[in-house]
Formats: C-alpha cells, sequence, structure tokens
C-alpha cells in the first residue's frame, strides 16, 4: 500500500458545480497537509496548507483534515473553467527546514486532474 | 525573477549521452529536491539535499546522480541517458512549509 493514495480521475464537471477531491494515507504521524495545482506545463503551486486536523477556508477553497480516518479532501465551489488542472496532495511529519531529517520531506499522491466545462 | 530557476526548459537527447539539468533558487533554503513525473505515476523523487555536504537518494535514483554546488545550485546529472528516463523534470526547495517547485525540464530521450 502507498503511503498516500489519491485518485486520478480524470474528473469532469460543468461550471458552477462543487468540486470535492480526496487522499487517504496510512502513516499516522503526518501533522502538515497540502495541496497543490498543477496547470499544464507548469510547476506545482500552493493552493492550501493546514496543520493537523480541522477545516480551512480560502476564497471557494475548503480543505479539510480528518486525522482519525486518515483522510484529506479538498472542496471547490462555484468552480470555474480557470479551475482546471491536476491537484495533488501532499503531508509531511515534520516541517521543512532543518528539522525532522527525511519526514520532513513531503510525500506526494499522483493527482486528480480536474476538467471544469464552460 | 523566479524563486527557482530550472534549465535547460526542454532538451532531446539521444540514448547514451550525459546529460545535465540545473537548478538554482532565491529563496535562501536549505532543502532542495529533483523529482520526475511521468503520466499515472506522479512525482517521484530522485534525490534529496539538507545542506551542500547532506544528499540523500530517494525512491528512483537509480542511473542519476546529483551534485550541490552551493546552497542554490543543485544539479541533476544522467550519466549515460536511456528512453525510459524520457519525463518531465522539477526541482524544488523547501522552507518551514511550503515547497516551491521550479517549471519544469521536460526531457526526451531517443
Amino acid at each position: 500500500q502507498k503511503e498516500v493514495e489519491q485518485d486520478p480521475g480524470p474528473l469532469s464537471v460543468p461550471e458552477g458545480a462543487i468540486v470535492s477531491l480526496n487522499c487517504t494515507y496510512s502513516n499516522s504521524a503526518f501533522q502538515y497537509f497540502m495541496w497543490y495545482r498543477q496547470y499544464s506545463r507548469k510547476g506545482p503551486e500552493l493552493l492550501m496548507y493546514t496543520y493537523s486536523s480541522g477545516n480551512k477556508e480560502d476564497g471557494r477553497f475548503t480543505a479539510q483534515v480528518d486525522k482519525s480516518s486518515k483522510y484529506i479532501s479538498l472542496f471547490i465551489r462555484d468552480s470555474q473553467p480557470s479551475d482546471s488542472a491536476t491537484y495533488l496532495c501532499a503531508m509531511s511529519v515534520y516541517k521543512g527546514m532543518n528539522y525532522g531529517g527525511s519526514q520532513g520531506n513531503l510525500i506526494f499522491g499522483k493527482g486528480t486532474k480536474l476538467s471544469v466545462k464552460p | 525573477d523566479a524563486d527557482v530557476t530550472q534549465t535547460p526548459r526542454n532538451r532531446i537527447t539521444k540514448t547514451g549521452k550525459r546529460i545535465m539539468l540545473e537548478c538554482s533558487q532565491t529563496k535562501g533554503h536549505d532543502r532542495m529536491y529533483w523529482y520526475r513525473q511521468d503520466p499515472g505515476l506522479g512525482l517521484r523523487l530522485i534525490y534529496y539535499s539538507f545542506d551542500v555536504k547532506d544528499i540523500n537518494k530517494g525512491e528512483i535514483s537509480d542511473g542519476y546522480s546529483v551534485s550541490r554546488q552551493a546552497q542554490a545550485k543543485f544539479s541533476l546529472s544522467l550519466e549515460s541517458a536511456i528512453p525510459n528516463q524520457t519525463a518531465l523534470y522539477f526541482c524544488a526547495t523547501r522552507g518551514s512549509n511550503e515547497q516551491f517547485f521550479g517549471p519544469g525540464t521536460r526531457l526526451t530521450v531517443l
């Protein structure tokens, strides 16, 4: 079993739909959870960051972490064609910087390709 | 200017050739990474470095080598390129939280 599992999709939705993207993980020590967005032929960019369990909202985006179920989600409200991209979840045991050795490295899901149709 | 830059952006080479991909960063981060990305396989870690003297293998280091010339520079070499090394390669740095990626190098080995 991979440490982080993510449904690769592809996922196609009409404009305005609510999108739910999910990842499951097996390492209960993960504390730092991120969602990255990657447009075609570009590098991934950080979209949302959460620490431990709970919800975090930023505009149309909401990140949820349920550590008891080892499950994280990203919700996109009122989806737009500009949201069409690949979304990657990522997580680590420790923060980066000079702490935690390899457990400060991010573990990535394979990414879900989302297409929002006008 | 971009925080993480990669050169070249695109490269086509032949089997058996030696190739170097270069990465520079202006973030001042100690941690740097090299990944490759293939359709259906996601990002896979090749090598990572915590500082100039600390370099570590990732999950797919065979066929690759790296050099950390300075805090800001981390290069990836393919000593003898083979076709299954055709992929999109990303360099990244990590601060306390966020990981910053370069724009990628698209490498094709014929």
